[in-house]
């Protein structure tokens, strides 16, 4: 069974403080996704690794960064939280087996910035 | 640049009824297209994709869609809902078929009542 979990389900922090959300996936997949969700916005992709070091930005990457240093983890960085990236956090990750890439979510990180 | 329009923010039904929910997408090439399901307090799983072939795509729990390029549309149906069907559901579409180029509709809460 492939999971995908993500270090906390509920967060609560202060405006400009460093804000780390961790993701985990357990069946070596190379692909590894940051999303948030708002509502009436649906999801949005922050940012997207493809690899160990490497990533690419999403559609909303600005006051996120991210890291992969091992190929399980993929955290996603609020360097100085606002109150505007109050939101949900879903993590996801992929593979492409025989031409096809199948794509697993974890359960969400519900971050409040105060 | 493509985009996703999910018609009803919300669609309330009573068990056992049909329900349909609308999903209609723009873009200027072929797509692939998706829907999603979030239960509550869950990350979201696939329910069903089209990629290529017969635009009557099966998924799970029941569900089914039908891709309708002239009116650019995929709708997503069930002839019979249950009260664990009550979820939010949401449209995705992709002009490359990779998760990383997905654009997400915003979303619609299905309601099933007794």
């Amino acid at each position: 069974d492939v999971k995908v979990t993500q270090s906390s389900r509920y967060l609560v922090k202060r405006t400009g403080e460093k804000v780390f959300l961790e993701c985990v996936q357990d069946m070596d997949h190379e692909n590894m996704f940051w999303y948030r969700q708002d509502p009436g916005l649906g999801l949005r992709l922050i940012y997207f690794s493809y690899d160990v070091k490497m990533k690419e930005k999403g559609d909303i990457p600005e006051g996120y960064s991210v890291s992969r240093e091992k190929k399980e983890r993929f955290s996603l960085i609020l360097e100085s939280a606002s109150t505007n990236q109050t939101s949900m956090y879903l993590c996801a990750s992929s593979f492409l087996a025989g031409g096809k890439e199948t794509q697993y979510f974890g359960p969400g990180t519900r971050l409040l910035v105060l | 640049a493509q985009s996703v329009t999910q018609l009803d923010s919300q669609v309330p039904v009573f068990e056992e009824a049909p329900v349909e929910l609308r999903c209609n997408y723009s873009s200027s090439v072929s797509v692939y297209l998706f829907w999603y399901v979030q239960y509550p307090n869950q990350g979201l799983q696939l329910l069903l994709k089209y990629l290529s072939g017969s635009t009557l795509v099966k998924g799970i729990n029941g569900f089914e869609a039908e891709f309708n390029k002239s009116q650019t549309s995929f709708h997503l149906r069930k002839p019979s809902v249950h009260i664990s069907d009550t979820a939010e559901y949401f449209c995705a579409v992709s002009e490359t078929g990779g998760y990383n180029k997905l654009i997400f509709g915003a979303g619609t809460r299905l309601a099933v009542h007794p």
